[in-house]
C-alpha cells in the first residue's frame, strides 16, 4: 500500500518567515495530495490540494508543489503569523488505494512572535 | 463549519462498555469516513462507506464495527472498551469517495476510557 513520510515532525520559524514542510509518497499511481492544518483539539481543515496533472498550486499565502518524478510534494507558507501554528497533515489517495487517504505524521509549526 | 456533524463532543465511559458515536455528512455526500487519532498521534483511517455500502477498511480492531443508515448518517460501535482506546474520533465526508475527491472533517468525538 501507500507510503506516506513527512519532514520535519516540528518546525519553529520567526513571525514573517517561510515555512517549508515537505511530504514524500511511494504509489506512483497516487494523484491527489491534500494537506490538512489541525489546531488543537480542533477538526482536521483543508488548506490547499493538488491533483496530479498540476505542478503547482498557490492559495495567498500558502502554495503546494508537487514533483511526480521524485514522488514528492511540499507546503509552503510566506510571511508566516502567529495563527498558522497547528499541526499539518499530508495525505496521498488514488482510486487503487481503496479509497483512503494515507496521512503523513504531521508536522508541528509554531510562529513566534 | 464543514457540514459534518458529530455526536456527541464527549463521552466518558469504563472499560468494557460499548459506545455508539454519530456523524452526520455533507448534504449531498454520500460516502463517509471514520478516522481515530490518539493522543499526539496522526490520524488512522478506521473504515469508509458509500451509498450504505462498506468500501473500504484500515485498521479498525474487530471490537469496532460501523454502518451507514440510508438516510446516509454512519455510528461507529465501539465495544469492550479499553483504556487504549481512549481517542478522538472523526468522520469525514466526501462527495463520491473515490479516494480522489475532497475529504471534510467534523468536530469529532472525545472518548476517554477510564
Amino acid at each position: 500500500g501507500e507510503n506516506v513520510e513527512q519532514h520535519p515532525s516540528t518546525l519553529s520559524v520567526q513571525e514573517g518567515d517561510s515555512a517549508v514542510i515537505k511530504c514524500t509518497y511511494s504509489d506512483s499511481a497516487s494523484n491527489y495530495f491534500p494537506w490538512y492544518k489541525q489546531e488543537l483539539g480542533k477538526r482536521p481543515q483543508l488548506i490547499i490540494d493538488i491533483r496530479s496533472n498540476v505542478g503547482e498550486k498557490k492559495d495567498q499565502r500558502i502554495a503546494v508543489t508537487l514533483n511526480k518524478t521524485a514522488k514528492h510534494f511540499s507546503l509552503h507558507i510566506t510571511e508566516t503569523q502567529p495563527e498558522d501554528s497547528a499541526v499539518y497533515f499530508c495525505a496521498a489517495s488514488n482510486r487503487n488505494t481503496g479509497n483512503q487517504f494515507y496521512f503523513g505524521t504531521g508536522t508541528s509549526l509554531t510562529v513566534i512572535p | 463549519d464543514s457540514g459534518v456533524t458529530q455526536t456527541p463532543k464527549h463521552l466518558i465511559t469504563a472499560t468494557g462498555q460499548r459506545v455508539t458515536l454519530r456523524c452526520s455528512p455533507r448534504s449531498g455526500d454520500l460516502s463517509v469516513y471514520w478516522y481515530q487519532q490518539s493522543l499526539d498521534q496522526g490520524l488512522q483511517f478506521l473504515i469508509q462507506y458509500y451509498n450504505g455500502e462498506e468500501r473500504a477498511k484500515g485498521n479498525i480492531l474487530e471490537r469496532f464495527s460501523a454502518q451507514q443508515f440510508p438516510d446516509l448518517h454512519s455510528e461507529l460501535n465501539l465495544s469492550s472498551l479499553e483504556l487504549g482506546d481512549s481517542a478522538l474520533y472523526f468522520c469525514a465526508s466526501s462527495v463520491a469517495g473515490d479516494g480522489t475527491d475532497t475529504q471534510y472533517f467534523g468536530p469529532g468525538t472525545r472518548l476517554t476510557v477510564l
